[in-house]
């Protein structure tokens, strides 16, 4: 079974710019969570969403959003990028029911300059 | 609010040998999971171990295995026969459920070397 992917795996942009990731699920799973890795505040969590409707939102500016499609994949937006956003970030998808363990996709590492 | 606390940001151990990774929580929940994450320099995360604290037995897969103490909320890993694989940051991790979502708390990780 593959796992979870994300595209694209590396990112330039510019302050001020949006940006657009993309996250495709295990198959038959139909939750979506993302995360953020920086080495100054280490993991943090952004939004989960499942059934195409956001569950859950972690502590970030509203400039952070994201969206799933019927087919469970999901994708998040950054709008008016600060140099602050670099990071890594994480895609994880989960079962919604019975489901103790979130796989995790290798990340998406976004530079703003 | 819950939080997870990772005491020691860099650890080396030489292969073969043994090591123990600290991880303490706070949380007022009573059931609950915990688990430890394993991300090489590759970045994939991976599962390392999970463990439910209505569990009293420490969990174990393979050369991993838990030492969960719930009335202290201390959840530490030991990694037996260490190898060069290993190397890695380790995270621990609370899993949050509200409602049907869940969500992980982790912790600042553990950046473990191991030897040769």
């Amino acid at each position: 079974k593959a796992g979870v992917t994300q595209t694209p795996r590396y990112l330039i942009k510019t302050r001020g710019q949006q940006v657009t990731l993309s996250c495709s699920p295990i198959s038959g799973h139909r939750s979506v969570s993302w995360y953020q890795q920086t080495p100054g505040q280490g993991l943090q969590f952004l939004f989960e969403y499942f059934s195409e409707t956001q569950r859950n939102k972690g502590n970030f500016p509203g400039r952070f959003s994201g969206r799933q499609f019927s087919n469970s994949r999901s994708e998040m937006n950054v709008s008016t990028l600060e140099l602050g956003d670099s990071a890594l970030y994480l895609c994880a998808s989960r079962r919604v029911k019975d489901s103790y363990e979130q796989y995790f996709g290798p990340g998406t590492r976004l530079t703003v300059t | 609010a819950q939080t997870v606390t990772q005491s020691q940001p860099e650890m080396s151990v030489q292969e073969a040998e043994t090591v123990t990774l600290s991880c303490t929580y706070d949380t007022s929940e009573n059931n609950y999971y915990l688990f430890w994450y394993k991300q090489p320099p590759s970045r994939q995360m991976i599962l390392v171990i999970r463990q439910e604290a209505y569990k009293q037995q420490n969990a174990t897969e393979n050369r991993f295995s838990v030492n969960f103490q719930k009335a202290a909320k201390s959840f530490s890993l030991k990694i037996s026969d260490s190898q060069l694989g290993d190397t890695a940051m380790y995270f621990c991790a609370f899993r949050i459920s509200q409602g049907g979502s869940e969500k992980l708390v982790f912790g600042k990780g553990t950046k473990l070397t191991v030897n040769p």
